[in-house]
């Protein structure tokens, strides 16, 4: 159980196009999901964290106008870097954690963007 | 923010050997968690450690959670290729405004020769 689906696995889109992200919690709800960044031989970076009904919060530094996420509904959360540039191009994780189910969360297995 | 220590950021072992790492903090944590990494995939839980002290084994994978609940390490005994990848460490801060939030720490790049 506490799987968590991430769609696309690899994206590649020109410079000052907008893409999505998909994070899906398969057989679990979560009200909340977070969203990480990940440079080449580094660690994960916490973006944002998404909350089901509400607003995004965001870490300092992070430009929520750029990085816009919905979380409508308790199994699916997206992240839509808008705008994109080559800076933007990472390793984009999302990860939920089953109510109940204590703290062990779950990570999606990565989206990698490059934007040309 | 808040990081956690890990060390050693890589290691290069002959299979069969083991392993250890750990992670250290000034703050004090109510959960730790151990990930492995894939290239191109994202972490994977390894072990979960909810109370301090606790001593936890997944195969050849051993964890603790420190009495002081501000560290804890990561054995793999008898290293096989395929337990190469980077471990991380994460950690739940015990309150404050990073609460719920995961900390991570720099990682571990584990290479194991045949």
């Amino acid at each position: 159980g506490a799987v968590v689906s991430q769609h696309p696995s690899w994206v590649i889109c020109k410079s000052g196009t907008s893409v999505k992200i998909e994070c899906r919690s398969l057989d679990f709800q979560a009200t909340t999901m977070f969203w990480y960044r990940q440079f080449p031989k580094q660690s994960l970076m916490l973006m944002a964290t998404s909350n089901e009904g509400s607003k995004a919060t965001y870490e300092q530094g992070v430009e929520k106008d750029k990085f816009l996420i919905n979380h409508a509904s308790l199994t699916l959360s997206t992240l839509t870097v808008t705008s994109a540039h080559p800076e933007d191009s990472s390793f984009y994780i999302c990860s939920a954690s089953p109510v109940g189910r204590g703290n062990g969360y779950t990570f999606g297995s990565g989206t990698r963007l490059t934007v040309v | 923010g808040q990081q956690l220590n890990q060390s050693p950021q890589s290691m290069f072992i002959q299979e069969g050997e083991d392993v250890s790492m750990n992670c250290t903090s000034s703050s004090i944590f109510n959960t730790w968690l151990w990930y492995k990494q894939d290239p191109g995939e994202g972490p994977v839980l390894l072990i979960a450690l909810y109370k301090a002290g606790e001593l936890t084994s997944n195969g050849r994978l051993t964890a603790q959670f420190g009495i002081t609940r501000k560290d804890s390490f990561l054995n793999i005994s008898a290293s096989i290729p395929s337990d190469v990848g980077i471990y991380f460490c994460a950690g739940l801060l015990a309150g404050g405004t990073s609460y719920g939030k995961l900390t991570f720490g720099q990682g571990t790049i584990l290479t194991v020769h045949p």
